[in-house]
């Protein structure tokens, strides 16, 4: 099965502190990408970045990081001195071929993040 | 460019009532598809579409309809609406499947929230 899981329901930290998302998923491809999306209380979907599964190296953009570990199906993702503007609902995705070759992306239940200052 | 524009933003129906949400992009992209948004369940993918008049179902198809006769559009029908289908709708697009491949990122628009009563 296809299938995406974000344990963490919600969190809440207070300003400056940092915190990681948890997504752990499953696939029986051996190709795939994963995903993870930003919703802002605004509502629209924000890209944040895109993994490759050939591709292990952790990746860092700024405040943000991922660590990617295929031994343990997981793509997690840290926020290091979070900020107010930080708090969203974060989606963890993984892109799926389908029998007719197209790609669909399978999401994560979200997880709200509150950042308090 | 205007991305991926849906309209309307806000539409209340009553049950049994039908009704399109629109969906267009001007990226001249081929891979389209609507997705909704519940509580607790991530987005999940009703129907998508690999260019203009193929298309194909997703996960929760039942009760919409699709058909792309364009790369620009991508409507999304409810024939009889039903206090199930109170969701938020999203319409995402990509380049393709050969183009782009799986790990195309896709553009998302800003939502249509639905209540049906």
């Amino acid at each position: 099965a296809q299938k995406v899981t974000q344990a963490q329901t919600e969190i809440s930290v207070v300003e400056k502190e940092d915190v990681t998302l948890d997504c752990v998923y499953e696939t029986r491809d051996t190709t795939y990408y994963l995903f993870w999306y930003k919703q802002p209380p605004s509502g629209e979907l924000v890209f944040l970045i895109r993994r490759n599964s050939f591709d292990e190296q952790n990746e860092i953009s700024g405040r943000y990081s991922w660590n990617f570990q295929k031994s343990t199906s997981s793509f997690n993702f840290t926020i290091t001195a979070s900020q107010v503007v930080d708090s969203a609902v974060y989606f963890c995705a993984l892109s799926v071929t389908t029998i007719q070759g197209a790609q669909k992306l399978v999401f994560g239940q979200g997880t709200r993040l509150t950042i308090n200052p | 460019n205007a991305g991926v524009t849906q309209t309307p933003k806000f539409q209340v129906l009553k049950t049994g009532q039908s009704m399109t949400l629109q969906c267009a992009q001007d990226m001249n992209h081929e891979y389209m598809s609507w997705y909704r948004q519940d509580p607790g369940m991530g987005l999940r993918l009703i129907h998508y579409s690999v260019g203009a008049g193929i298309t194909d179902q997703g996960e929760v198809p039942n009760g919409y309809n699709v058909s792309r006769s364009t790369t620009e559009d991508f409507p999304l029908r409810l024939l009889s609406a039903a206090p199930s289908q109170t969701s938020v709708y999203f319409c995402a697009s990509s380049y393709s499947i050969t183009r782009g491949g799986p790990g195309d990122e896709q553009f998302f628009g800003p939502g249509t929230r639905l209540t049906v009563l």
